[in-house]
């Protein structure tokens, strides 16, 4: 079965700074997806960043970008130049390739990022 | 606009008492699922649906029931209320292959 691990509960970080999220997993399979999404204080969970395992080229969306080690299963999220509105809880997701559906996405236990003005 | 609409968003429910949670989207997805939110413990997968009339259980699927009679719908039935329900339930769906969930807005599930 697939884990995934966020080891940071809380971080904060100034406005206009750069913050790195954490995330590990653990699979044996070799074709995945990852995800982050984001979950403000409205709750709705927002698609932040996808990765394909296949692709060794890292992820980047505007100011948020990703740092994938498929060998060391590993990856993290950067946010550049910080704004009050990424004040948010954020997840880690996985999906197996395999399964065309994504039935088995495995979230983490979630980052609770606050950008303090 | 498209998306996937959850109804209610917020529910009272007495112990042993059941109810249905709606789900519908309309981007024609053939995926759907229902997690349930607990702090510490991110989302977790109670049931889903890859088409109309196919339903599976996912994690935690004790205590709730799912059907899919139409590609749109996905209600999630609860039949006898438990404490331990009390969460926040999101519906989910995508297309094949990878492309992320699409989430509706959230249920907060009180069972007292």
């Amino acid at each position: 079965a697939q884990t995934v691990t966020q080891s940071q509960p809380e971080m904060s970080v100034q406005e206009a700074e750069t913050v790195t999220l954490s995330c590990t997993y653990d699979t044996s399979e070799s074709n995945y997806y990852l995800f982050w999404y984001k979950q403000p204080p409205s709750r709705q969970m927002i698609l932040v960043i996808r990765q394909e395992a296949y692709k060794q080229q890292n992820a980047t969306e505007n100011r948020f970008s990703v740092n994938f080690q498929k060998a060391a299963k590993s990856f993290s999220l950067k946010i550049s130049d910080s704004q009050l509105g990424d004040t948010a809880m954020y997840f880690c997701a996985f999906s197996r390739r395999a399964d065309n559906y994504g039935q088995n996405f495995v979230f983490g236990p979630g980052t609770r990022l606050s950008v303090l003005p | 606009n498209a998306g996937v609409t959850q109804t209610p968003k917020f529910q009272v429910l007495k112990t042993g008492q059941s109810m249905t949670l709606q789900c519908a989207q309309d981007m024609n997805h053939e995926y759907m699922s229902w997690y349930r939110q607990d702090p510490g413990m991110g989302l977790r997968l109670i049931h889903y649906s890859v088409g109309a009339g196919i339903t599976d259980q996912g994690e935690v699927p004790n205590g709730y029931n799912v059907s899919r009679s139409t590609t749109e719908d996905f209600p999630l039935r609860l039949l006898s209320a438990a404490p331990s329900q009390t969460s926040v339930y999101f519906c989910a769906s995508s297309y094949a292959g990878g492309s992320g969930y699409t989430f509706g807005s959230g249920t907060r599930l009180t069972v007292v």
